[in-house]
């Protein structure tokens, strides 16, 4: 079983529709990080959440980080094909001298022109 | 400043077989962290170096070791492969081990064992 469980595991919608993506675990995390990975490439960090209940916005995506520090939510406006991808959230869980990353298994969204 | 990069970028091994693979983090980090993801699944951790030290580590057999060197350059060896090791192999570096750090990963090394 994942720490870190992801939902959905796949996404198909047409280009300018929003969407949600939700990570959910029952541990605290330190810290959140959110990833973008495209085929054959190594997960791009999209950014890091810290504090519960803390809002993030980079352009048209906000990601947010629950206030018991449990859970995390990516939420996608008006998507374009370019945001298709694989997306991953991490949680770090502390422990003596190093932070240890926990993904989730990821969700797949394809995005439609 | 250079991005992290791995090599090789691909590889295929026989089962029983060891393989080392490299990692070189981006300029001035000095931690390193290895995970593995199979096909479908999110990177699962293996282990992390700092300061050329092993200071944490996965659920993962001692058949998986690393080392790190001065410049914090990182590799990962696996003795006896399984066919279950075939994945991709990922290593991140980030400066420090005491968070929120950011980790920047490189593209990682496609390892197939037969």
């Amino acid at each position: 079983t994942q720490l870190l469980e992801q939902s959905p595991q796949f996404l198909s919608i047409q280009e300018g529709e929003n969407l949600t993506v939700y990570c959910n675990s029952s541990s605290v995390f330190s810290s959140l990080q959110w990833y973008r990975q495209e085929p054959g490439e190594g997960p791009v960090l999209l950014v890091t959440v810290v504090t519960g209940g803390e809002v993030k916005k980079l352009k048209r995506l906000t990601f947010q980080f629950g206030d018991a520090r449990k859970d995390s939510s990516l939420h996608i406006t008006a998507a374009q094909p370019g945001d298709t991808g694989l997306y991953l959230c991490a949680g770090a869980i502390s422990g003596y001298n190093f932070n240890k990353f926990y993904f989730g298994s990821g969700t797949k969204l394809n995005v439609k022109p | 400043e250079t991005g992290v990069t791995q090599s090789p970028t691909h590889l295929i091994k026989t089962r029983g077989q060891q393989v080392t693979l490299r990692c070189s983090s981006q300029s001035g980090h000095n931690t390193v962290s290895w995970y593995q993801q199979a096909l479908g699944q999110g990177p699962q951790f293996i282990f992390q170096y700092y300061r050329e030290e092993e200071n944490g580590r996965g659920n993962f057999p001692p058949r998986f070791s690393g080392l790190q060197f001065p410049n914090y350059s990182s590799e990962l060896n696996v003795n006896a492969l399984e066919l279950d090791d075939s994945a991709l192999y990922l290593c991140a570096s980030s400066l420090g081990v005491f968070g929120p750090y950011e980790q920047y990963f490189g593209p990682g090394t496609r390892l197939t064992v037969t």
